[in-house]
């Protein structure tokens, strides 16, 4: 059960877009529509931004997407804004009723 | 409006015990599956357990199989994590969340165990 592989960091200026990475495997990833995002602000608990690989919860900021592409799943946020500096977490599905979490990416808005 | 709260940590000593409960409401608890989701002082989340809606069914991440036990009781929408054996490296937050869409939807504020003697 090795944890995901996200990038540990990422920057963008406010308005422009970044993509983060979650690298699996052919085992989880790759191999169902089950992957998840979330953001997590210092010291407050994680928030659901995508399910399902692309779906948004209710009410969220349409300038939040995702995608997979084999065993690669991606979060973009586009017109970056201050507030969306945060760690963010990705999470699959590993089968037998087990999930994996990536290592978490710092998202700074310069 | 959904609400988990968690209550039970604090300080344990190496091999020591402890029962952690998320309390829920705002929804109909029996309906969902929970997990229990943790974060090492400074680390990344880590996924920990998981059970169906009427507790016949849970799974467990490797490093906590066998020393932690999870569990519900519908009748007091309460979900439980019983954590046995406990060692250093399991100091963290530890927080619920419910499920929806294989993802962790909703979650609680945490509540933080420190194993240390």
């Amino acid at each position: 059960q090795s944890a995901l592989t996200q990038p540990a960091s990422v920057s963008g200026s406010p308005g422009q877009s970044i993509t983060i990475s979650c690298t699996g495997t052919s085992s989880d990833v790759g191999s169902y529509n089950l992957v998840s995002w979330y953001q997590q602000h210092p010291g407050k608990a994680p928030k659901l931004m995508i399910y399902e690989v692309s779906k948004r919860p209710s009410g969220l900021s349409n300038r939040f997407s995702g995608s997979k592409s084999g065993n690669t799943a991606s979060l973009t946020i586009s017109g970056l804004q201050a507030e969306d500096e945060a760690d963010y977490y990705c999470c699959s599905y590993a089968g037998s009723g087990t999930f994996l979490f990536g290592g978490g990416t710092k998202l700074t808005v310069l | 409006e959904v609400q988990l709260v968690e209550s039970g940590g604090g300080l344990v000593q190496p091999g020591g015990s402890l029962r952690l409960s998320c309390a829920a409401s705002g929804f109909t608890f029996s309906s969902y599956w929970m997990h229990w989701v943790r974060q090492a002082p400074g680390k990344g989340l880590v996924w920990v357990s998981r059970i169906n809606r009427d507790g016949s069914d849970t799974k467990y991440a490797d490093s906590v199989k066998g020393r932690f036990t999870i569990s519900r009781d519908n009748a007091k929408n309460t979900l439980y994590l019983q954590m046995n054996s406990l060692r250093a490296e399991d100091t963290a937050v530890y927080y619920c969340a419910r499920d929806a869409g294989s993802s962790c939807h909703d979650w609680g504020q945490g509540t933080l165990v420190t194993v240390s003697s």
